[in-house]
Protein backbone atom coordinates (compact mmCIF):
# COMPACT_ATOMS: atom_id res chain seq x y z
CA UNK A 1 0.00 0.00 0.00
CA UNK A 2 0.81 3.49 0.52
CA UNK A 3 2.03 3.75 -3.47
CA UNK A 4 2.60 7.21 -5.48
CA UNK A 5 3.56 7.34 -8.94
CA UNK A 6 4.65 10.18 -11.03
CA UNK A 7 4.10 10.73 -14.76
CA UNK A 8 6.35 10.89 -16.91
CA UNK A 9 9.63 9.78 -15.71
CA UNK A 10 11.81 11.32 -17.75
CA UNK A 11 11.04 14.16 -20.06
CA UNK A 12 13.35 16.44 -22.22
CA UNK A 13 12.22 19.94 -23.82
CA UNK A 14 13.07 22.59 -26.16
CA UNK A 15 13.59 26.35 -24.08
CA UNK A 16 10.76 28.20 -23.48
CA UNK A 17 8.08 25.42 -23.57
CA UNK A 18 6.07 24.47 -20.62
CA UNK A 19 6.07 20.65 -19.20
CA UNK A 20 3.23 19.34 -17.01
CA UNK A 21 4.20 16.25 -14.29
CA UNK A 22 1.17 14.16 -12.60
CA UNK A 23 1.68 13.20 -9.28
CA UNK A 24 -0.77 10.33 -7.77
CA UNK A 25 -1.63 8.33 -4.90
CA UNK A 26 -2.59 5.25 -6.02
CA UNK A 27 -4.17 3.31 -3.53
CA UNK A 28 -4.81 6.03 -0.33
CA UNK A 29 -6.16 9.81 -1.09
CA UNK A 30 -4.04 12.53 0.26
CA UNK A 31 -5.41 16.01 0.73
CA UNK A 32 -1.38 17.43 1.19
CA UNK A 33 1.43 16.51 -1.29
CA UNK A 34 4.45 17.92 -1.37
CA UNK A 35 6.94 18.74 -4.66
CA UNK A 36 10.33 18.77 -3.82
CA UNK A 37 13.66 19.97 -6.23
CA UNK A 38 17.00 17.53 -5.85
CA UNK A 39 19.74 18.92 -8.07
CA UNK A 40 22.76 16.31 -8.54
CA UNK A 41 24.29 15.08 -5.49
CA UNK A 42 22.36 17.08 -3.10
CA UNK A 43 19.23 16.89 -0.65
CA UNK A 44 15.88 17.34 -1.74
CA UNK A 45 15.01 20.85 -1.51
CA UNK A 46 10.90 21.52 -1.03
CA UNK A 47 9.25 23.52 -3.32
CA UNK A 48 5.63 24.06 -2.51
CA UNK A 49 2.62 21.98 -0.64
CA UNK A 50 -0.54 21.66 -2.44
CA UNK A 51 -3.62 21.31 -0.92
CA UNK A 52 -6.82 19.65 -2.61
CA UNK A 53 -9.07 22.22 -3.40
CA UNK A 54 -7.48 25.48 -2.31
CA UNK A 55 -4.08 27.06 -3.27
CA UNK A 56 -0.85 25.55 -3.06
CA UNK A 57 1.74 27.18 -0.50
CA UNK A 58 5.32 27.92 -1.97
CA UNK A 59 8.44 28.02 -0.16
CA UNK A 60 10.83 31.31 -0.29
CA UNK A 61 12.54 31.91 -3.48
CA UNK A 62 10.36 29.68 -5.78
CA UNK A 63 8.04 31.27 -8.05
CA UNK A 64 4.65 30.33 -8.48
CA UNK A 65 3.70 31.89 -11.87
CA UNK A 66 6.73 29.82 -12.82
CA UNK A 67 6.04 26.68 -11.51
CA UNK A 68 2.16 26.31 -11.22
CA UNK A 69 0.63 23.44 -9.06
CA UNK A 70 -3.05 22.54 -9.18
CA UNK A 71 -4.31 19.48 -6.67
CA UNK A 72 -7.67 19.38 -8.15
CA UNK A 73 -8.80 15.80 -6.62
CA UNK A 74 -7.56 13.62 -3.50
CA UNK A 75 -5.22 11.57 -5.57
CA UNK A 76 -3.62 13.81 -8.32
CA UNK A 77 -1.14 16.90 -7.82
CA UNK A 78 0.14 18.24 -10.95
CA UNK A 79 3.50 20.95 -11.49
CA UNK A 80 3.75 22.43 -14.29
CA UNK A 81 7.10 24.13 -15.24
CA UNK A 82 6.72 27.30 -17.61
CA UNK A 83 8.68 28.71 -19.96
CA UNK A 84 11.36 26.07 -19.24
CA UNK A 85 15.13 27.19 -19.03
CA UNK A 86 18.29 24.97 -19.50
CA UNK A 87 18.47 26.19 -15.24
CA UNK A 88 15.08 24.19 -14.40
CA UNK A 89 16.90 21.07 -15.73
CA UNK A 90 16.85 18.86 -12.33
CA UNK A 91 14.67 15.77 -10.83
CA UNK A 92 11.22 16.73 -9.63
CA UNK A 93 9.93 14.40 -6.91
CA UNK A 94 6.35 14.48 -5.13
CA UNK A 95 4.68 13.03 -2.01
CA UNK A 96 1.85 12.51 -0.21
CA UNK A 97 0.75 11.09 2.65
CA UNK A 98 -2.53 9.26 3.56
CA UNK A 99 -4.11 10.95 6.32
CA UNK A 100 -3.96 14.62 7.94
CA UNK A 101 -1.81 13.71 11.58
CA UNK A 102 1.19 14.83 11.88
CA UNK A 103 2.88 11.28 12.48
CA UNK A 104 1.61 9.93 8.89
CA UNK A 105 4.43 8.78 6.56
CA UNK A 106 5.03 10.75 3.30
CA UNK A 107 5.46 8.23 0.44
CA UNK A 108 7.28 9.34 -2.39
CA UNK A 109 6.87 9.36 -6.00
CA UNK A 110 9.82 7.60 -8.06
CA UNK A 111 10.44 11.28 -9.86
CA UNK A 112 10.63 12.52 -12.90
CA UNK A 113 14.13 14.28 -14.71
CA UNK A 114 13.53 17.07 -16.62
CA UNK A 115 16.17 18.01 -19.20
CA UNK A 116 15.51 21.33 -21.24
CA UNK A 117 17.82 22.05 -23.50
CA UNK B 1 14.47 26.79 12.51
CA UNK B 2 14.70 22.96 12.33
CA UNK B 3 17.60 21.47 10.57
CA UNK B 4 18.95 17.65 10.04
CA UNK B 5 23.25 16.93 9.82
CA UNK B 6 24.46 14.36 8.09
CA UNK B 7 28.12 14.69 8.60
CA UNK B 8 29.30 12.26 6.37
CA UNK B 9 29.21 12.47 2.60
CA UNK B 10 30.12 8.65 2.24
CA UNK B 11 30.31 5.91 4.22
CA UNK B 12 32.21 2.46 3.36
CA UNK B 13 31.54 -0.44 5.15
CA UNK B 14 32.50 -4.38 4.28
CA UNK B 15 29.66 -6.57 3.47
CA UNK B 16 28.66 -8.31 6.62
CA UNK B 17 30.00 -5.74 9.10
CA UNK B 18 27.67 -3.76 10.74
CA UNK B 19 26.53 -0.31 9.61
CA UNK B 20 26.15 3.03 11.58
CA UNK B 21 24.48 6.22 9.48
CA UNK B 22 25.21 9.57 11.27
CA UNK B 23 22.37 11.81 11.96
CA UNK B 24 21.65 14.71 14.26
CA UNK B 25 18.72 17.22 14.74
CA UNK B 26 18.39 20.37 16.06
CA UNK B 27 14.35 21.36 16.20
CA UNK B 28 12.60 23.13 19.46
CA UNK B 29 10.18 20.56 21.20
CA UNK B 30 9.80 16.84 19.92
CA UNK B 31 10.49 16.13 16.73
CA UNK B 32 9.27 13.15 14.53
CA UNK B 33 12.64 11.44 13.16
CA UNK B 34 12.62 9.71 9.55
CA UNK B 35 15.27 7.67 7.45
CA UNK B 36 14.86 7.40 3.87
CA UNK B 37 16.45 5.46 1.35
CA UNK B 38 17.15 6.77 -2.53
CA UNK B 39 18.35 4.03 -4.96
CA UNK B 40 20.05 5.77 -8.58
CA UNK B 41 16.89 7.58 -10.73
CA UNK B 42 14.44 6.78 -8.44
CA UNK B 43 12.62 8.27 -5.69
CA UNK B 44 12.65 7.89 -1.89
CA UNK B 45 11.67 4.39 -0.16
CA UNK B 46 10.36 5.11 4.01
CA UNK B 47 12.90 2.96 5.95
CA UNK B 48 11.67 4.13 9.24
CA UNK B 49 10.30 6.81 11.57
CA UNK B 50 10.48 7.61 15.40
CA UNK B 51 7.03 9.41 16.89
CA UNK B 52 7.44 8.26 20.71
CA UNK B 53 7.82 5.49 22.65
CA UNK B 54 10.99 2.82 22.44
CA UNK B 55 14.26 5.01 21.65
CA UNK B 56 14.94 1.76 19.05
CA UNK B 57 12.86 1.72 15.82
CA UNK B 58 13.09 -1.28 13.74
CA UNK B 59 12.35 -0.76 9.69
CA UNK B 60 12.35 -2.00 6.92
CA UNK B 61 15.34 -4.43 5.38
CA UNK B 62 16.45 -5.22 8.73
CA UNK B 63 18.05 -1.84 9.61
CA UNK B 64 17.07 -0.32 12.77
CA UNK B 65 18.17 3.40 13.92
CA UNK B 66 17.94 4.83 18.22
CA UNK B 67 16.77 8.23 19.00
CA UNK B 68 19.03 9.59 21.63
CA UNK B 69 17.51 12.91 22.54
CA UNK B 70 20.18 14.49 24.82
CA UNK B 71 22.18 13.54 22.06
CA UNK B 72 19.60 14.99 19.49
CA UNK B 73 20.66 12.35 17.43
CA UNK B 74 18.91 9.32 15.13
CA UNK B 75 21.74 7.22 13.57
CA UNK B 76 21.00 4.62 11.29
CA UNK B 77 22.01 1.09 11.55
CA UNK B 78 22.23 -2.32 10.20
CA UNK B 79 24.14 -5.23 12.44
CA UNK B 80 25.13 -7.08 9.17
CA UNK B 81 26.03 -4.80 5.85
CA UNK B 82 24.64 -5.98 2.64
CA UNK B 83 26.00 -4.92 -1.09
CA UNK B 84 22.67 -3.97 -1.78
CA UNK B 85 22.16 -1.77 0.84
CA UNK B 86 24.42 0.54 -1.24
CA UNK B 87 22.28 3.57 -2.19
CA UNK B 88 22.03 7.28 -0.84
CA UNK B 89 20.70 7.80 2.53
CA UNK B 90 18.24 10.77 3.52
CA UNK B 91 17.53 11.84 7.49
CA UNK B 92 14.91 13.83 7.65
CA UNK B 93 13.22 16.14 10.86
CA UNK B 94 9.26 17.02 11.29
CA UNK B 95 8.10 19.26 13.94
CA UNK B 96 4.59 18.32 15.62
CA UNK B 97 3.36 21.72 14.85
CA UNK B 98 3.79 21.55 10.97
CA UNK B 99 3.81 18.99 7.84
CA UNK B 100 6.71 20.08 6.44
CA UNK B 101 9.90 17.45 6.48
CA UNK B 102 13.64 18.70 6.16
CA UNK B 103 16.13 16.35 4.67
CA UNK B 104 19.66 16.46 5.59
CA UNK B 105 22.07 16.66 2.66
CA UNK B 106 22.62 12.88 2.46
CA UNK B 107 25.15 9.97 3.11
CA UNK B 108 26.11 7.90 0.08
CA UNK B 109 26.28 4.58 1.74
CA UNK B 110 29.08 1.86 -0.12
CA UNK B 111 29.39 -1.69 0.93
CA UNK B 112 32.06 -3.32 -0.26
CA UNK B 113 31.94 -7.09 -1.14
Amino acid sequence: GAVVSQHPSRVICKSGTSVKIECRSLDFQATTMFWYRQFPKQSLMLMATSNEGSKATYEQGVEKDKFLINHASLTLSTLTVTSAHPEDSSFYICSASPGQGHTDTQYFGPGTRLTVL
Amino acid sequence: AQSVAQPEDQVNVAEGNPLTVKCTYSVSGNPYLFWYVQYPNRGLQFLLKYITGDNLVKGSYGFEAEFNKSQTSFHLKKPSALVSDSALYFCAVRDRGGDKIIFGKGTRLHILP
